[in-house]
């Protein structure tokens, strides 16, 4: 079965950029209906969605994030990714990788999750 | 942005009952055209991701067992567990998938009494 695997670095400077990877295994990321996306929940905290993505196209962001995020695909290597420029101590959370149910709609909910990252924003 | 409200934040119930939370969106999930309401649940254990429980508000996720349920419509929903075990000691958050930006409520912690 499909799952995921966040990687990246765990403490990241303010006003740096923020760069996670999500391989994916156990299917191939460009086949299907998936949208692939990014959520985060700060320390003790809710969760936020980030972003999803379509490997052929079609990406949405949160409006709230959008003018300092990207998500992009790798389809050679089955991974997608994540970047998060100018980061801030509120950028500090548990980043998850996601895949939703596959309706074929930029409109699912996620039915799988990697572990997640803890990403920490500090000098 | 759809603010999802859930209530309680927290509720203690004893082994055996039933527990009850309730999801309220600022404006309704309903997609008239296909009649489904954009609603989830998810569980979330402590050190681990959510997990999907129910979808289109009252659709059980494969392996999910039929003590969780999901009703309602429109903006008020409901998540009741019929008959509580100590698994089910968790956060559970719901979510709209109705408009971007996908939104979560702020979670309902569930105890154990």
């Amino acid at each position: 079965q499909v799952q995921l695997q966040e990687s990246g670095p765990g403490l990241v400077k303010p006003s740096q950029t923020l760069s996670l990877t999500c391989s994916v295994s156990g299917g191939s990321i460009s086949s299907g209906t998936y949208y692939w996306g990014w959520i985060r929940q700060p320390p003790g905290k809710g969760l936020e969605w980030i972003g999803n993505m379509f490997p052929s196209g079609g990406t949405y962001y949160n409006p709230s994030l959008m003018s300092r995020v990207v998500i992009s695909v790798d389809t050679s290597n089955n991974q997608f990714s994540l970047k998060l420029n100018s980061v801030t101590a509120a950028d500090t959370a548990v980043y998850y990788c996601a895949r939703d149910v596959g309706g074929g709609s930029a409109y699912d909910p996620f039915d799988i999750w990697g572990p997640g990252t803890m990403v920490t924003v500090s000098s | 942005d759809i603010v999802m409200t859930q209530s309680p934040d927290s509720l203690a119930v004893s082994l055996g009952e039933r527990a009850t939370i309730t999801c309220k969106s600022s404006q309704s999930v309903f997609y008239n055209s296909n009649k489904k309401n954009y609603l989830a649940w998810y569980q979330q254990k402590p050190g681990q991701p959510p997990k999907l429980l129910i979808h289109w508000a009252s659709t059980r996720e494969s392996g999910v067992p039929d003590r969780f349920s999901g009703s309602g419509s429109g903006t008020d929903f409901t998540l009741t567990v019929s008959s509580l075990q100590a698994e089910d000691m968790a956060v559970y958050y719901c979510q709209q998938y109705y408009s971007h930006p996908y939104t979560f409520g702020q979670g309902t912690k569930l105890e154990i009494k």
